[in-house]
């Protein structure tokens, strides 16, 4: 079984719709990402969160917002879906360490806004 | 705002040459440089990470370079197969964890 998994992995949904993405790690890292890939863009950071208690803003975090439900499972919904959050995004986590560790990312989720 | 540049945005390359590419970032408050393999339809996965100035890593055909002092990192691919087709993305960060990442490099192995 996959380590970092994501759902639903493709989305289609029109302007305006509320949307979830849900990301759960069976690594036991207490660090969770959510990114976002446009083509020819690097991964953006959109939030991040340390452990259950910490959310953090990352460098594009307008119209979106995550919730950290439990060391295992980190959301990031859309409150009003626009046609320019069409992307792939993807979750990540890492573990506590000295802050040079690899991220491990899920599978991705292709979102499409209408 | 950190900036992470990678070169070229795409490169093909004839299968059994060798080839490498280069990954800019900003020297000052150095912190980490992640390099990940990004195959199509898959999860981006860690090949290397360096923190220390001088440092070289190998992963079978795979190597890196890192100067932090001058800011940039290569990546070099020895005897390159149709299986390297990938994108390569670098990643850098000024705190724990908070990575940059370039565009990333697509590669294209022609057989």
């Amino acid at each position: 079984d996959a380590d970092v998994t994501q759902t639903p992995r493709n989305r289609i949904t029109k302007t305006g719709k509320r949307i979830m993405l849900e990301c759960s790690q069976t690594k036991g890292h207490d660090r969770m990402y959510w990114y976002r890939q446009d083509p020819g863009l690097g991964l953006q950071l959109i939030y991040y969160s340390f452990d259950v208690k910490d959310i953090n803003k990352g460098e594009i975090s307008d119209g979106y917002s995550v919730s950290r439900q439990a060391q295992a499972k980190f959301s990031l919904s859309l409150e009003s879906a626009i046609p320019n959050q069409t992307a792939l995004y993807f979750c990540a986590t890492s573990d506590t360490g000295q802050g040079a560790d690899e991220q491990f990312f899920g599978p991705g989720t292709r979102l499409t806004v209408l | 705002i950190l900036n992470v540049e990678q070169s070229p945005q795409s490169l093909h390359v004839q299968e059994g040459d060798s080839t490498n590419f280069t990954c800019s970032f900003p020297s000052s408050n150095f912190y980490a440089l992640h390099w990940y393999r990004w195959e199509t339809a898959k999860s981006p996965e860690a090949l290397f990470v360096m923190t220390l100035n001088g440092d070289e890593k190998k992963k079978g055909r795979i190597s890196a370079t890192l100067n932090t002092k001058e800011g940039y990192s290569y990546l070099y691919i020895k005897g390159s197969q149709p299986e390297d087709s990938a994108t390569y993305l670098c990643a850098s960060g000024k705190g724990a964890q908070k990575l940059v990442f370039g565009q990333g490099t697509r590669l294209t192995i022609n057989p």
